[in-house]
């Protein structure tokens, strides 16, 4: 089974802030990784797919890099809107996610 | 628009059935291979089946198989998951997905297993 390491587990972040969050695969993945986001009591929702691809209507502020075993989302000029966990989701063999990031503002 | 609305979710007690449901519409159904998954109370998420387009391949969770089934109905837009043998960490909610460059979400169903 493929495992998804993501880091932090948690992080607080001001309005205005440049955050990242990573996401390490115990193996090669290629690009067949996404990132999830959900606010508390929603359900999840697709940002970003292929490993760097926005999901339509995501913010320009959400940038997804990364290939093989790393990976990193990145959110520009954080919005308070933003707050939530974010979770890495690997599809190279089936499906395995990251333990999820929690962003807060300070 | 885009919608997946899943049903069928309640308290049941342990050992028991449960069948859970997931509506589609505003897609072409029959085109997509579809998910289930789920996310126990203040939990990650856990991904537990996947069905082809065509209801010809199925795959299952380590965790599940053998206890869960997914089915779909592409004549009726539906999604099913047939859980049996049900265990008090199967308390989640659960969530159908669509698969079309990555997983879109339906809004969730609550499963409580409990005596």
């Amino acid at each position: 089974d493929i495992q998804m390491t993501q880091s932090p587990s948690s992080l607080s972040a001001s309005v205005g802030d440049t955050v990242t969050i990573t996401c390490q695969a115990s193996e090669d993945i290629s690009h067949y990784l996404n990132w999830h986001y959900q606010k508390s009591g929603k359900a999840p929702k697709l940002l970003i797919h292929d490993a760097s691809s926005s999901q339509t209507g995501v913010p320009s502020r959400f940038r997804g890099s990364g290939s093989g075993t790393d990976f990193t989302l990145t959110i520009t000029n954080v919005q308070p809107e933003d707050i939530g966990t974010y979770y890495c989701q690997q599809y190279d063999n089936l499906y395995t996610f990251g333990q999820g990031t929690k962003l807060e503002i300070k | 628009q885009v919608q997946l609305v899943e049903s069928g979710g309640g308290v049941v007690q342990p050992g028991r059935s449960l069948r859970l449901s997931c509506a589609a519409s505003g897609f072409t159904f029959n085109s997509n291979a579809m998910h289930w998954l789920r996310q126990a109370p203040g939990k990650g998420l856990e991904w537990l089946a996947l069905i082809s387009d065509d209801a010809r391949t199925t795959y299952h969770a380590d965790s599940v198989r053998g206890r869960f089934t997914i089915s779909r109905d592409n004549s009726k837009n539906m999604l099913y998951l047939q859980m049996n043998s049900l265990r008090t960490d199967d308390t989640a909610v659960y969530y159908c997905a669509r698969d079309d460059s990555g997983l879109h979400w339906g809004q969730g169903a609550l499963v409580t297993v409990s005596s």
